[in-house]
């Protein structure tokens, strides 16, 4: 079974400031997907940011990246120029692809998640 | 553009009592999944269906059950509710979630509250 791993179980930056938040993964797989979702206090999930294992370069969209060092099974997450409304949990999943047989579709698997507090 | 639909979105029942938790999930996603998150906690994965079928599950108990149905909305049945069930239920959806990866994309959750 995997575990996903979130050991920062608080984070605080001022804003404009960059933080980073960091993530392990202890799979089998060769072949996986890796997620980070946002959770404001409206208590919604939304996907911040996704990786293909099999993918060297390193995901980006807009203020937020990631560091993927899949050796070492390690996936952080990186906000740039921080804003008040980054203020929310995250949580780092893992997801396997369907197996051989087809019967199994991607469930995710979370971390324990980090609560990020934006300071203005 | 179309989300996923969750209904209701707060539930209060006694303990004992059943509820059926509702999901519609975005147009043309054939794959729709439960997850539950209790108070502080990460979201637990509970069942997923694909094309009406059941495809995984996870810790979900014996007295919960759910399905798929023809117009691929989903229901999840919880009987003899217990102080525990109060959490957050979540459903997502996804698109050919087990060959061309497509993110799976949330509902707004429905709050279940145990008295």
């Amino acid at each position: 079974a995997q575990t996903v791993t979130q050991s920062q179980p608080e984070m605080s930056v001022q804003e404009a400031e960059t933080v980073t938040l960091s993530c392990t993964y202890d799979t089998s797989e060769n072949n996986y997907y890796l997620f980070w979702y946002k959770q404001p206090p409206s208590r919604q999930m939304i996907l911040v940011i996704r990786q293909e294992a099999y993918k060297q370069q390193n995901a980006t969209e807009n203020r937020f990246s990631v560091n993927f060092q899949k050796a070492a099974k390690s996936f952080s997450l990186k906000i740039s120029d921080s804003q008040l409304g980054d203020t929310a949990m995250y949580f780092c999943a893992f997801m396997k692809p369907s197996n051989a047989g087809g019967t199994s579709y991607g469930k995710l698997t979370f971390g324990q998640g980090t609560i990020l507090t934006v300071h203005p | 553009a179309a989300g996923v639909i969750q209904s209701p979105r707060h539930l209060i029942k006694e303990k004992r009592e059943t509820a059926t938790l509702k999901c519609y999930p975005i147009p043309r996603h054939d794959t729709v999944y439960w997850y539950q998150q209790g108070p502080g906690q990460d979201p637990q994965f509970l069942i997923s269906f694909y094309e009406k079928m059941q495809s995984d599950k996870g810790s979900i108990p014996d007295r919960f059950s759910a399905q798929q149905f023809s117009d691929y909305h989903s229901e999840l049945n919880m009987s003899s509710l217990e102080l525990g069930d109060s959490a957050l239920y979540f459903c997502a959806s996804s698109l050919k979630a087990g060959t061309a990866i497509q993110p799976q994309h949330f509902g707004d959750g429905t709050r279940l509250s145990i008295l």
